[in-house]
């Protein structure tokens, strides 16, 4: 069974950079026709697509964030990541990776979600 | 922009059948993803590709997708279907992107 994990810290600054990282186990992040995807829900709101990547590197960005995100993969952990620079209140959120199925498919599997609050 | 518009909330009794509507511009012409999420959880697939059902989810929930409107259907409607509902697509059109929808709460009576 395909799982995923957030990993990173809860708490970030104001005009700092938020990193998560998202562990996959029980499959391949290298598996071909997948995508790997980071989504994010501000408390109490609806739920915002930020990225996805393939394992080759290709990505895909919200437009909305493009400037501000970069998202990588590691193919030897099995893992992808998340980077969100110049961060406000505004990116306070619930972030969720998932595995999309090909690049206009659905969101598959899901990990937890980790809340990020950005305070100073 | 695409924008994919939700109504905020339905109501429903058990046993009765909920209608989730998802409203976009010629959203006939993509695939629409549907996805359930309760509280403190992480949203969960119900129904992919305008009418798909992933393993595990009930028949009771059904998708279809034409025109301007795509539709979640759940049938025979239980207390554990009260919940939010979004609608999903992959915006082509001008940027490459997935876009939610608003999302609908659902609440069963």
């Amino acid at each position: 069974q395909l799982q995923l994990q957030e990993s990173g810290p809860g708490l970030v600054k104001p005009s700092e950079t938020l990193s998560l990282t998202c562990t996959v186990s029980g499959g391949s992040i290298s598996s071909s026709s997948y995508y790997w995807g980071w989504i994010r829900q501000p408390p109490g709101k609806g739920l915002e697509w930020i990225g996805s990547i393939y394992y080759s590197g290709s990505t895909y960005y919200n437009p909305s964030l493009k400037s501000r995100v970069t998202i990588s993969v590691d193919t030897s952990k099995n893992q992808f990541s998340l980077k969100l620079s110049s961060v406000t209140a505004a990116d306070t959120a619930v972030y969720y990776c998932a595995r999309q199925i090909a690049v206009a498919g659905p969101c598959d599997y899901w990990g937890q979600g980790t809340l990020v609050t950005v305070s100073s | 922009s695409y924008v994919l518009t939700q109504p905020p909330s339905v109501s429903v009794a058990p046993g009765k059948t909920a209608r989730i509507t998802c409203g976009g511009n010629n959203i006939g012409s993509k695939s629409v993803h549907w996805y359930q999420q309760k509280p403190g959880q992480a949203p969960v697939l119900v129904i992919y590709y305008d009418s798909d059902r992933p393993s595990g989810i009930p028949e009771r929930f059904s998708g279809s997708n034409s025109g301007n409107t795509a539709t979640l259907t759940i049938s025979r409607v239980e207390a554990g279907d009260e919940a939010d509902y979004y609608c999903q697509v992959w915006d082509s059109s001008s940027d490459h992107r997935a876009v939610f929808g608003t999302g609908t709460k659902v609440t069963v009576l």
